[in-house]
Parts: C-alpha cells; sequence; structure tokens
C-alpha cells in the first residue's frame, strides 16, 4: 500500500446507525485530518491531529467523534448522523516539523445517510 | 476569517491552449500555497506548490505568486481534454497554525477537443 488509503469507499447508514471510517498513511507523516466535502462548498476542516495529539476541532457535532491511536492511523466514529452529513470523506496527512506542510488526500468515503 | 476566493467558472479552454486559474487570499500571513486538481468523483491530487514570490514552473503547469496583491495563480500550457477537473487553491494560515490549510471553492476547468 501507498499513499494514504481509506475505508470503506462507500457507506450507506441510517440516523441510528453506528459506524466508524478507517485512514491509513504511509508516508511517514506526523499530522493527520478529516475534512468533509458537500456539493457547491469549500473542503471543510473536520479534525486536526498533529503528533497523534488532536489540536483543531472545528465545532464539529459530537456525534463525529475521532480517534488517532497511533501516527499512521486515524478513525471517525459516526453515530446518530443527520441526512445533512452526506458527503465526501476525505482524509489527509502532511508532515509538520520540517517545514513541508504539503497535504496529501486519501481517495476518500462517500457516505449517504438514509 | 479566514478567505480564499476563486472564480467557480466552469472556464472553457480550447485544446492546445493556455488555462489561467485565479485566487485571493484574505490572510496577509500565510506562507504556502497549493493548487490541487480534483477529478469528478475523486480526492484533491496536489499538482503545485509555491513558498516565494514570483513564478514557479513543473512541466505543463507554472504557479505564480503576488504576496502583495495577496494573489496566487495557475496556469497550464498546451491544455489537455485530461486536465478537464476542478482546480482548488490553497492556503495555508501562517504563525502558529501553518499546519491548516484553506480552500477555495474549485473553479471547474472544462478543454474542448
Amino acid at each position: 500500500e501507498t499513499g494514504v488509503t481509506q475505508t470503506p469507499r462507500h457507506l450507506v447508514m441510517g440516523m441510528t446507525n453506528k459506524k466508524s471510517l478507517k485512514c491509513e498513511q504511509h508516508l511517514g507523516h506526523n499530522a493527520m485530518y478529516w475534512y468533509k466535502q458537500s456539493a457547491k462548498k469549500p473542503l471543510e476542516l473536520m479534525f486536526v491531529y498533529s503528533l497523534e495529539e488532536r489540536v483543531e476541532n472545528n465545532s464539529v457535532p459530537s456525534r463525529f467523534s475521532p480517534e488517532c491511536p497511533n501516527s499512521s492511523h486515524l478513525f471517525l466514529h459516526l453515530h446518530t448522523l443527520q441526512p445533512e452529513d452526506s458527503a465526501l470523506y476525505l482524509c489527509a496527512s502532511s508532515q509538520v516539523r520540517t517545514g513541508i506542510y504539503e497535504q496529501y488526500f486519501g481517495p476518500g468515503t462517500r457516505l449517504t445517510v438514509t | 476569517q479566514k478567505e480564499v476566493e476563486q472564480n467557480s467558472g466552469p472556464l472553457s479552454v480550447p485544446e492546445g491552449a493556455i488555462a489561467s486559474l485565479n485566487c485571493t487570499y484574505s490572510d496577509r500571513g500565510s506562507q504556502s500555497f497549493f493548487w490541487y486538481r480534483q477529478y469528478s468523483g475523486k480526492s484533491p491530487e496536489l499538482i503545485m506548490f509555491i513558498y516565494s514570490n514570483g513564478d514557479k514552473e513543473d512541466g505543463r503547469f507554472t504557479a505564480q505568486l503576488n504576496k502583495a496583491s495577496q494573489y496566487v495563480s495557475l496556469l497550464i500550457r498546451d491544455s489537455q481534454p485530461s486536465d478537464s477537473a476542478t482546480y482548488l487553491c490553497a492556503v495555508n494560515g501562517g504563525g502558529g497554525s501553518n499546519y491548516k490549510l484553506t480552500f477555495g471553492k474549485g473553479t471547474l476547468l472544462t478543454v474542448n477537443p
């Protein structure tokens, strides 16, 4: 595996379900990000983990819960979602200590909430 | 509120022409500027980044940065139909949040054969 991987690629869930999105980066980076991309809107940063510590939480509803067990893995736990949460969820990683801040994205999880 | 503005397009150019994509940003403390390409149904792919004023060339792509005008652009020479995609401009936060990128809404580019 190379780059940033995400599973599942597609997810359909009901409003009462609990599911988790998984992200893994194989780039040796030390920061990971969750973004939400909805139609006609710019990418919205949800969470940032740097050195496994959450450093950013952009007023995201508590029905989204991130987890970063180590610098290579990132999860987004989902529960009691709303239809408006249907979107493309993107994971990204970067190296923040060396002055290189480019972010590399995974393929995304297309989430549909019914 | 840090903002990144892009013309949403669509921008339509004939094959072989130069496509010019523009972006303005509000945070004067921003230090790094990125261009991502996103094909329909796919995730963003980094194609260029620039840190210093002036031009940076990579193959058919040239990024231009003018910090005084808070303006960054991407030129695509000899445009190909495969360049048809949405181009996202991203700007880093500057200061203590330089790991954080703010994205524009993107410009849809169509290259006509």
